[in-house]
């Protein structure tokens, strides 16, 4: 059964500078993706992750995928508030299959 | 940008009355799923549904849950007589079911937050 786990659960991170979170995962998966989800809110989909070495970026967002590593990365370039949410990533097994969600890293960016 | 609809956002309920959680997923979808969410907690999968039929639950989604697609547009998840720690914030999705090589992700509603007393 696939398991996902993300590090770290709280990243707190000044305004201008770069991080990184992890997202591992225990077997193979279909299809990594990265949501993002404010506080009461839905969750947005950010990042569909296909295969390996997949590299997918938006604004000051760029995830990336590692089959072989079970490993995906969500890079924040030049933090923003605005950035500030609790980030996701999950995995499927197969078409249309259950999404099996990380435990979340809670990002704010402080001024 | 089409989008899945849940209604009602909050729902407030005694202890061991029933409640019926209902969404509209897009409508070219045709796999539906309901999730909940603990507060402060992650998002854990309930149940997946196409063809009029359950494809996948999981240990969650016990003989008090059900879920149904009583017409064209709506989707269900009923849960027959609540508990206290079924207080969460459940959310449905739908996706298109296209194969694996999609890029295209589960879309979700906004999410009911159910609250039992």
């Amino acid at each position: 059964e696939l398991k996902v786990e993300q590090n770290p659960l709280f990243l707190s991170m000044q305004e201008g500078k770069n991080y990184t979170i992890y997202c591992n995962y225990s077997t193979t998966s279909d299809r990594l993706y990265w949501y993002r989800q404010d506080p009461g809110k839905s969750l947005e989909s950010l990042f569909v992750l296909l295969s390996n070495g997949a590299v997918k970026q938006e604004g000051r967002l760029m995830a990336s995928l590692d089959t072989k590593a079970r490993l995906s990365t969500l890079h924040i370039t030049a933090a923003v508030h605005d950035l500030s949410a609790t980030y996701f990533c999950a995995g499927d097994t197969g078409t249309a299959s259950k999404l099996t969600f990380g435990t979340g890293t809670r990002l704010q960016v402080t001024l | 940008e089409p989008e899945v609809t849940q209604t009602p956002s909050h729902q407030v309920t005694q202890m061991g009355q029933e409640v019926i959680l209902r969404c509209v997923p897009i409508s070219n979808h045709l796999y539906f799923y309901w999730y909940r969410q603990i507060l402060g907690q992650k998002v854990e999968f309930l149940v997946s549904f196409y063809n009029n039929e359950i494809s996948e639950k999981s240990e969650i989604f016990d003989d008090q849950f059900s879920v149904e697609r009583p017409d064209g547009s709506n989707f269900t998840l009923k849960i027959r007589s609540t508990k206290l720690e079924d207080s969460a914030m459940y959310f449905c999705a739908s996706s298109d079911g296209k194969s694996v090589y999609s890029n295209q992700p589960q879309h979700f509603g906004d999410g009911t937050r159910l609250s039992i007393l």
